[in-house]
């Protein structure tokens, strides 16, 4: 079974509006941790805001916030006044377990984003 | 802050050929990591390092081999290169109690 799973096709969102992605997953692990990396077309992997667990806050950086539902399994990314430059291809991705040097991560299969002028 | 540095950018190879690819953690973090990522794939696990000793292995082919040194450096030995090799190949670093997991920029590797 997959562990993450991105199932929404190519997203397009209006500059200065908000998008959600979608993210859910799937784990037995009670310590795990769920990540958000942006990969513009030149290629790097940008971190963009983690959650753990445990944590019983939704995390938020800025412009991202996680919208963290632990019962459902699912850590939808929410990027809040759209611009220009977030047009890019956004990947979930789970830790578990959460620490420790064997906390390789497991990513979905991705989303693209398009923001439109 | 100073970032995960990779090295280099970017490699053309020949099939059957070897490639040696360097990765520089974020000081102070002890555990490297290393992904390949397909054309229009996610990044696959390949092998990471926790203190110099290998941590964990995931879909990592024999004709490739890794090692962590003492200043923490890590790189990734590939030899008899296929066309199906070509991808690019990203480290990420953190710290053995941390959460965050920091990528590098990448090295695109193209096999011809």
């Amino acid at each position: 079974a997959q562990k993450i799973t991105q199932t929404q096709p190519g997203m397009f969102v209006q500059e200065k509006e908000a998008v959600t992605l979608d993210c859910t997953y799937d784990t037995s692990d009670q310590s795990y941790g769920l990540f958000w990396y942006k990969q513009p077309s030149s290629g790097e992997m940008i971190f963009l805001i983690y959650q753990g667990s445990y944590d019983e806050q939704n995390a938020t950086e800025g412009r991202y916030s996680l919208n963290f539902q632990k019962a459902r399994k699912s850590a939808n990314l929410v990027i809040s006044a759209s611009q220009l430059g977030d047009s890019a291809m956004y990947f979930c991705a789970m830790r578990e377990p959460n620490t420790g040097a064997n906390s390789k991560l497991t990513f979905g299969k991705g989303i693209t984003l398009s923001v439109r002028p | 802050a100073a970032g995960v540095i990779q090295s280099p950018r970017h490699l053309i190879k020949e099939k059957r050929e070897t490639a040696t690819l360097k990765c520089y953690p974020i000081p102070r973090h002890d555990t490297v990591y290393w992904y390949q990522q397909g054309p229009g794939q996610d990044p696959q696990f390949l092998i990471s390092f926790y203190e110099k000793m290998q941590s964990d292995k995931g879909s990592i082919p024999d004709r490739f081999s890794a090692q962590q040194f003492s200043d923490y450096h890590s790189e990734l030995n590939m030899s008899s290169l296929e066309l199906g090799d070509s991808a690019l190949y990203f480290c990420a670093s953190s710290s053995y109690a941390g959460t965050e997991q920091y990528f590098g920029p990448g090295t695109r590797l193209t096999v011809t």
